[in-house]
């Protein structure tokens, strides 16, 4: 069985701040796919980013940043310099490796950047 | 770039009515996915097509069920319809590959009275 742990349920910051959303998960399975998903206020899903379990190479795009630990099972995002656009619920989620596998959605972080 | 499409966006029904809501995946993709999130909650998975077949069924009443189509919409049929079922309810498509993102519509809002 998956399972996708977000600890945080609500963070609040200032514009400009960076911000850290932490993702914990469990799987049985040795190759999997990581993804962070971005719900605003409008209800829509947007993808974001997606690693690969075999690639632990961290990157940054943007003003988004990754940071991938397969020793801890952690897939911690980072919004940098903060916006009110960035305002949203994020959900971190992971796939198995079997062809048209389901998303396992953790239970989300509710960002909230204010002026 | 073409989305996956959701229709209709809003959906209010009564208790023990009939509810069909369609789906139109990115053109290409091979596999449908649908979700319900209630309120507050995370999305969680009902049923996926691959290849008008379906591959994986999570959590989907019996009162749900689900297809695939020959040109790849989706439609999923929920009858006897409960106040629980409030919810709002996504498909997603993505191409089969297990490296391939989800793409998520805008969903559908229902709302049972």
């Amino acid at each position: 069985a998956q399972k996708v742990t977000q600890a945080q349920t609500e963070i609040s910051v200032v514009e400009k701040e960076d911000v850290t959303l932490d993702c914990v998960y469990e799987t049985r399975d040795t190759t999997y796919y990581l993804f962070w998903y971005k719900q605003p206020p409008s209800g829509e899903l947007v993808f974001l980013i997606r690693r690969n379990s075999f690639d632990e190479q961290n990157e940054i795009s943007g003003r988004y940043s990754w940071n991938f630990q397969k020793s801890t099972s952690s897939f911690n995002f980072t919004i940098t310099a903060s916006q009110v656009v960035d305002s949203a619920v994020y959900f971190c989620a992971l796939r198995g490796a079997g062809t048209a596998s389901k998303l396992t959605f953790g239970t989300g972080t509710r960002l909230q950047v204010t002026l | 770039a073409a989305g996956v499409i959701q229709s209709p966006r809003h959906l209010i029904k009564e208790k023990r009515e009939t509810a069909t809501l369609k789906c139109y995946p990115i053109p290409r993709h091979d596999t449908v996915y649908w979700y319900q999130q209630g309120p507050g909650q995370d999305p969680q998975f009902l049923i996926s097509f691959y290849e008008k077949m379906q591959s994986d069924k999570g959590s989907i009443p019996d009162r749900f069920s689900a297809q695939q189509f020959s040109d790849y919409h989706s439609e999923l049929n929920m009858s006897s319809l409960e106040l629980g079922d409030s919810a709002l309810y996504f498909c997603a498509s993505s191409l089969g590959g297990v490296n391939s993102p989800l793409h998520f519509g805008n969903g559908t809002r229902l709302t049972v009275t």
